[in-house]
């Protein structure tokens, strides 16, 4: 019962360098969705997707990537890390009745 | 666009005290609540939600929340807090007329006295 895992929790990249950050579900969700947490600005939509091949931005995309190509899976690349993208990121998953947001266990990044 | 304004950043407040965290969103389509709670080292994880109906909505925990159309908001409330609530608390608002997209608000950081 994995739920939605994201990997890795740590990361520390130097500015320039490109990284993904990896996100599964395995409860056949459409929606999922990346944010970034910032202290005092909350949860912030970077991405999201309503189903595989679908993608659209959020409020906070420059500076970021994301592909849909399968309904379990949905990345979200740096391709050239700022200080600006030190951040907590989540990854997120809902099924089709706008029930709640399932939630990964973050990943910290540091951009040097 | 759709967007949630949560009033208090931090709140501090005595085991026992009653507590009321307000929430208020701008949009004017459906739309579904939510009140998420983080919990130190913790994910997110959902208090509580309101898609229609008896517009108060209880919770885990002994929370509530009450949704008033007329000024869009959704305040979550507890009548006596403990120690274990300290936590940041996230209100959000998913757009059912635009893909469902969640929105989230700034979130408040309750701190609890024992």
């Amino acid at each position: 019962n994995a739920g939605v895992t994201q990997t890795p929790k740590f990361q520390v990249l130097k500015t320039g360098q490109s990284m993904t950050l990896q996100c599964a579900q395995d409860m056949n969700h459409e929606y999922m969705s990346w944010y970034r947490q910032d202290p005092g600005m909350g949860l912030r939509l970077i991405h999201y997707s309503v189903g595989a091949g679908i993608t659209d931005q959020g409020e906070v995309p420059n500076g970021y990537n994301v592909s849909r190509s399968t309904t379990e899976d949905f990345p979200l690349r740096l391709l050239s890390a700022a200080p600006s993208q030190t951040s907590v990121y989540f990854c997120a998953s809902r099924d089709t009745g706008n029930e709640k947001l399932f939630f990964g266990s973050g990943t910290q990044l540091s951009v040097l | 666009a759709q967007s949630v304004s949560q009033h208090n950043h931090h709140v501090i407040l005595s085991e026992a005290a009653s507590l009321e965290l307000g929430c208020n969103y701008s949009y004017g389509g459906t739309v579904n609540l939510f009140w998420y709670v983080q919990y130190p080292g913790q994910h997110l994880q959902l208090l509580l939600k309101y898609f229609s109906g008896d517009p108060l909505v209880k919770g885990i925990k002994g929370f509530e929340a009450e949704f008033i159309k007329s000024k869009f908001s959704f305040n979550l409330r507890k009548p006596s807090v403990q120690w274990s609530d300290t936590a940041e608390y996230f209100c959000a608002v998913n757009d059912r007329t635009n893909a469902g997209k969640s929105t989230f608000g700034d979130g408040t950081t309750l701190t609890v006295k024992p």
